[in-house]
């Protein structure tokens, strides 16, 4: 298994640029969310969901979209990036709510 | 309310030094479930334990072992004689049952640095 894939690694953005960040899973698992670490802040929940068809926000939702077609794939689309969302966004996935696997992380930074 | 605190910003020990990394919790769950992440400097965020409320037994894998006190609400998380490849930024989370679907609440991570 390759466990939870994230793509792009890296990537730079102008303000107001729109951008989608890939996540993948090969566990099967329900349940996928969205973090976003920020410096001295640990990881905040963006948006999260609990299986095809449904997603849900988290604490910090504003400006980033979701949606969830398949179990596997669990995308989240910037759509007027900011500067404020200059962060490293990590996908996790987990078989009971619980447990979250996260995958490698994404490093954004907008200009 | 559902939050994480992990006071230690930054330790430095030498290599095959013991050292304790501190977390303390609060929740008004009385189900809850506390976890251990390491962030090496690759990035990545790796799962290194899970502890259930209701079990208070402490755990020991390999040179890792954990204390879980609910009488003072700790979770603390020791590497015994530590080694280079130990550092990294260590973060505490909590999931309560009352807390958003599958929501972690985390610390912001104490940064360890061991030196050769």
């Amino acid at each position: 298994n390759a466990g939870v894939t994230q793509t792009p690694k890296f990537q730079v953005l102008k303000t107001g640029q729109s951008m989608t960040l890939q996540c993948a899973q090969d566990m099967n698992h329900e349940y996928m969310s969205w973090y976003r670490q920020d410096p001295g802040m640990g990881l905040r929940l963006i948006h999260y969901s609990v299986g095809a068809g449904i997603t849900d926000q988290g604490e910090v939702p504003n400006g980033y979209n979701v949606s969830r077609s398949t179990t596997e794939d669990f995308p989240l689309r910037l759509l007027s990036a900011a500067p404020s969302q200059t962060s490293v966004y990590f996908c996790a996935s987990s078989y009971d709510q619980e447990t979250q696997y996260f995958g490698p992380g994404t490093r954004l930074l907008v200009l | 309310a559902q939050k994480v605190t992990q006071a230690q910003t930054e330790i430095s020990v030498v290599e095959k030094e013991d050292v304790t990394l501190d977390c303390v919790y609060e929740t008004r769950d009385t189900t809850y479930y506390l976890f251990w992440y390491k962030q090496p400097p690759s990035g990545e965020l790796v799962f290194l334990i899970r502890r259930n409320s209701f079990d208070e037994q402490n755990e020991i894998s390999g040179r890792y072992s954990w204390n879980f006190q609910k009488s003072t609400s700790s979770f603390n998380f020791t590497i015994t004689a530590s080694q280079v490849v130990d550092s990294a930024v260590y973060f505490c989370a909590l999931r309560g049952r009352g807390s958003t679907l599958g929501r972690l609440y985390f610390g912001r991570g104490t940064q360890l640095t061991v030196w050769p």
